[in-house]
């Protein structure tokens, strides 16, 4: 049964527009959510984690607030850019150590047009 | 940053062949992962293991085999390989504890494909 379902699927937004991106989740427990940016056949590359319940965290464009109680995420990017076409995975670990698991959503794969 | 490599990046084979992908990382991490991403599905773990010389089994192992033989080199073996193991198989490291920062590193990836 999946545990990290994310969406929307797939979203198309024009060049500065912003959007906003759901990861809905059961792990339990949940210590802890980050968000990845995956380039077409391209590595994982961390965006931001966040681990208290309520956390909102920023990271230029990127934003994301987290709610334990809901088991809820998301992840805002303000002003797109061409460059931000990509997959943005949501990934719950279930401990903050090597000895948890990894817990991976699908993605949302993201299309920003001219 | 932590550095991760996989060789090759891109590899076709036909069923039944041989094929080894590799892993290295030089971060000097303990913890290594072999996945699979497969469209419509989240990255899927296959085999980790905590150092050299040791392997342990994650929740897609069928098929698969690997091996830790040092701390850097981690190596994913399909010895029969089908076209259900066509997939995007990435690399990870880690070290085994960081508290909220807890991260694992990814390689690029290594696109296989099984005719």
């Amino acid at each position: 049964k999946t545990q990290v379902e994310q969406s929307p699927q797939s979203l198309v937004v024009r060049q500065g527009e912003n959007c906003v991106l759901q990861c809905n989740y059961s792990v339990t427990p949940d210590n802890h959510l980050r968000w990845f940016k995956q380039d077409t056949g391209k590595g994982l590359v961390s965006l931001t984690v966040l681990v208290h319940e309520n956390d909102k965290t920023s990271n230029g464009r990127y934003s994301a607030t987290l709610d334990k109680d809901a088991k809820h995420s998301t992840l805002h990017i303000t002003a797109t850019l061409l460059d931000d076409t990509a997959t943005y995975i949501c990934v719950v670990g279930d401990r903050g150590s090597a000895l948890g698991r990894l817990h991976f959503g699908a993605g949302t794969q993201l299309i920003v047009i001219p | 940053e932590a550095a991760v490599t996989q060789s090759p990046r891109n590899k076709v084979t036909v069923t039944g062949g041989n094929v080894t992908l590799s892993c290295r990382q030089t971060n000097s991490h303990n913890y290594m992962y072999w996945y699979r991403q497969d469209t419509g599905h989240g990255l899927r773990l296959i085999h980790y293991s905590y150092g050299a010389g040791n392997l342990q089994i994650g929740d897609v192992p069928d098929g698969y085999k690997a091996t830790r033989t040092t701390q850097e080199d981690f190596f994913l073996l399909l010895e029969l390989a089908s076209p259900s193991q066509t997939s995007l198989y990435f690399c990870a490291s880690s070290v085994p504890t960081g508290a909220s920062s807890y991260e694992q590193y990814f390689g690029p990836g290594t696109r296989l494909t099984v005719l």
